[in-house]
């Protein structure tokens, strides 16, 4: 089962608010990636955590804050975002991290909109 | 110069057509290459992994050309449900095995 969930699918939220992305996989993956996505453009990596912790941070702004509470779970926690962040923000997976021969598989998203 | 460079299209053609993309990446370091379909508001789905000269899979050919740095995708009987964008992904070698998208390919198969 190549399953990844990501809750919400839709988040709508003002430039004030706190929310929070969840992601879930039981693929005993211990990998776990947050991709932001444009439209017509590919998807651009944010953070990497691997055996559960923090291996990379694209130079995220920090208004975006990951957390990996354990080896199935990521979330990504929002805080006073801005309207260009407005985009798919998708989770993946992948056996390890830093491996060559890493299929990465993909959540359907959450598509945020920033009013 | 991208990395990873994909002519976006869009091809269009009709059902029962052959259909070839082609990518090609800039680092002789790359050394994994995938291809990933994605729909219109969904989330890229691995299509093909291309780990040797090639492999094939139903109506899908992919085939690596180390020596030139270009990756293919063929299609074959395009069907309606082919019309997608396809993207060229890479792992460069000691790069923590981060993918390198290319912008994506837009194939729309007609009737």
């Amino acid at each position: 089962d190549t399953e990844v969930t990501q809750t919400p699918k839709h988040l709508v939220m003002g430039m004030t608010n706190k929310k929070s992305l969840k992601c879930e996989q039981h693929m005993g993956h211990r990998a776990m990636y947050w991709y932001k996505q444009k439209a017509k453009k590919p998807p651009e990596l944010m953070f990497v955590y691997s055996y559960e912790k923090l291996s990379i941070n694209e130079s995220v702004p920090s208004r975006f804050s990951p957390e990996c509470p354990n080896s199935s779970l990521l979330n990504l926690h929002l805080h006073a975002l801005q309207p260009e962040d407005s985009a798919l923000y998708l989770c993946a997976s992948s056996q390890v991290a830093g491996d060559a021969y890493n299929e990465q598989f993909f959540g359907p998203g959450t598509r945020l909109t920033v009013l | 110069r991208k990395e990873v460079e994909q002519d976006p299209g869009p091809f269009n053609v009709p059902e029962g057509a052959t259909v070839a993309f082609n990518c090609t990446y800039s680092n002789s370091a790359s050394q994994s290459f995938f291809w990933y379909r994605q729909d219109c508001r969904k989330e890229p789905k691995l299509l093909m992994s291309v780990y040797s000269s090639g492999n094939e899979d139903g109506r899908f050919t992919a085939q690596l050309n180390r020596a030139s740095q270009y990756i293919s995708l063929l299609i074959r009987d395009s069907k309606l449900s082919d019309s997608a964008t396809y993207l060229c992904v890479v792992i460069v070698s000691g790069n923590t095995g981060k993918l390198i998208f290319g912008q994506g390919t837009t194939l729309q198969v007609k009737p």
